[in-house]
């Protein structure tokens, strides 16, 4: 089935460092969305791309769309301790039931030490 | 709080028992998602509705799984004689349109 492959699997960096993460498929996606989770909670949205090419930011994180459709890549700036958890690309995949089911990469989990 | 809200957080169960789960939506979202998630992994989606019809059921929804939302708003999801491999974080979603808002999950653990 499709797959989302997100690399690097973890990141180890020190508070005020930038982080960059990214996010590939084989196969074409019309939206990339970021979502970011912490321990026993649910995916929180931080940012969703709806057109190729596109850059998008929300406050430190800037998100693009790659012009091929079929990546994109997450950007932290000046990172913070509450900025740990782990990074998901996702992206919807059309059903014949109607769905935009949601593929998910594997995560990027992040460690920032102050 | 308008997000998505789940009940309970936390289950743990003995194997063969049945577990029942409630997803609450956002109130203006039509279309309502499940998803299981397992260590190290992503979600992977399991059941879709729109409105109060089940249109469409992931391979991975045995015959144990059934998902209901009768009036389409909220939904529940059953387990029935739950097994050890069950053990997952349930989420839902929910959408107006392609962008989901995920609730906080339900932790499973079956014993």
């Amino acid at each position: 089935g499709q797959q989302l492959n997100q690399s690097p699997q973890s990141m180890f960096i020190q508070e005020g460092e930038d982080v960059s993460m990214n996010c590939t498929s084989s196969s074409i996606f019309n939206t990339w969305l970021w979502y970011k989770q912490d321990p026993g909670e649910g995916p929180v949205l931080l940012i969703a791309l709806y057109k190729a090419g596109e850059l998008t930011s929300n406050g430190r994180l800037t998100a693009q769309f790659g012009i091929t459709r079929k990546d994109s890549f997450l950007n932290i700036s000046a990172s913070i301790p509450s900025d740990v958890g782990i990074y998901f690309c996702a992206g919807p995949l059309s059903t014949q039931g109607g769905s935009e089911k949601l593929v998910f990469g594997k995560g990027t989990k992040l460690t920032v030490n102050p | 709080d308008t997000g998505v809200s789940q009940d309970p957080r936390h289950k743990i169960t003995k194997r063969g028992q049945n577990v029942t789960f409630r997803c609450d939506p956002i109130s203006e979202h039509n279309r309502l998602y499940w998803y299981r998630q397992t260590l190290g992994q992503g979600p992977e989606f399991l059941t879709y509705f729109q409105n109060e019809a089940q249109l469409e059921k992931s391979r991975l929804l045995s015959d144990r799984f059934s998902a209901e939302r009768p009036k389409g708003s909220f939904s529940t999801l059953e387990i029935q004689r739950t097994e050890q491999g069950d053990s997952a974080m349930y989420l839902c979603a929910s959408s107006f349109e392609e962008t989901q808002y995920f609730g906080p999950g339900t932790r499973l653990l079956v014993l």
